[in-house]
């Protein structure tokens, strides 16, 4: 029964450049949520997506970001042009109807 | 702007102790409320959730809620080295059962041997 997947692990990448971060829910999971987590602080809500809908995005900055989740295939959260800023771990989450959230493993981002 | 506020911590406690977290939250209306536990460089893990006021009770974690109050708790008997984490608080606001969880910043716990 696997969880929350989540690739890459870690992600280097150079001002500029875009990053392209992927998640699969856990089985029979229809909801995902993307969070941002800086060193030392709490996790920020980003977007909240069922299929092939975007159902809450008052997390994601209103420039470079971008996120979906089709009707097959994984989660995507997009970063173009990325600044130092937008290091961070960034992490996926899914739910079924009206239940907690599981959280994958994670993607660290690391922008030279 | 709805708020989770948690104590930074660090909060040390005796191993076999009891370790007493807590947390307030802004939104009056909110319905479910979630501790997760994180260890450094890993992903949040759930513990408990709590939807009514008063106590649930799982093994050796205990949460509280009082609404009126807009505050839970969790408790750890017993604590070990290995609860030793960052806790998370979690509140889930008004609107659907499905509505994003919002985060306090969490309580660093050190659970001394």
């Amino acid at each position: 029964n696997a969880g929350v997947m989540q690739n890459p692990r870690h992600l280097v990448r150079r001002r500029g450049q875009e990053a392209r971060l992927r998640c699969s829910p856990m089985k029979g999971h229809s909801h995902v949520y993307w969070y941002r987590q800086l060193p030392e602080e709490g996790l920020k809500f980003m977007v909240y997506l069922q299929k092939e809908n975007i159902i809450d995005e008052s997390g994601m900055p209103k420039e470079r970001f971008s996120a979906e989740f089709p009707k097959e295939g994984p989660s995507i959260l997009r970063i173009q042009q990325v600044v130092r800023g937008d290091s961070a771990a960034y992490f996926c989450a899914s739910s079924l109807e009206n239940s907690p959230l599981h959280f994958g493993n994670g993607t660290r981002l690391t922008v030279t | 702007q709805k708020e989770v506020e948690q104590n930074s911590g660090p909060l040390s406690v005796p191993e076999g102790a009891i370790a007493s977290l807590n947390c307030t939250y802004s939104d009056r209306g909110s319905q479910s409320f979630f501790w997760y536990r994180q260890y450094s460089g890993k992903s949040p893990e759930l513990i408990m959730f709590i939807y009514s006021n008063g106590d649930k009770e799982d093994g050796r974690f205990t949460a509280q809620l009082n609404k009126a109050s807009q505050y839970v708790s969790l408790l750890i008997r017993d604590s070990q080295p290995s609860d030793s984490a960052t806790y998370l608080c979690a509140v889930r606001g008004t609107g659907s059962g499905n509505t994003p969880l919002v985060f306090g910043k969490g309580t660093r716990l050190s659970v001394i041997a």
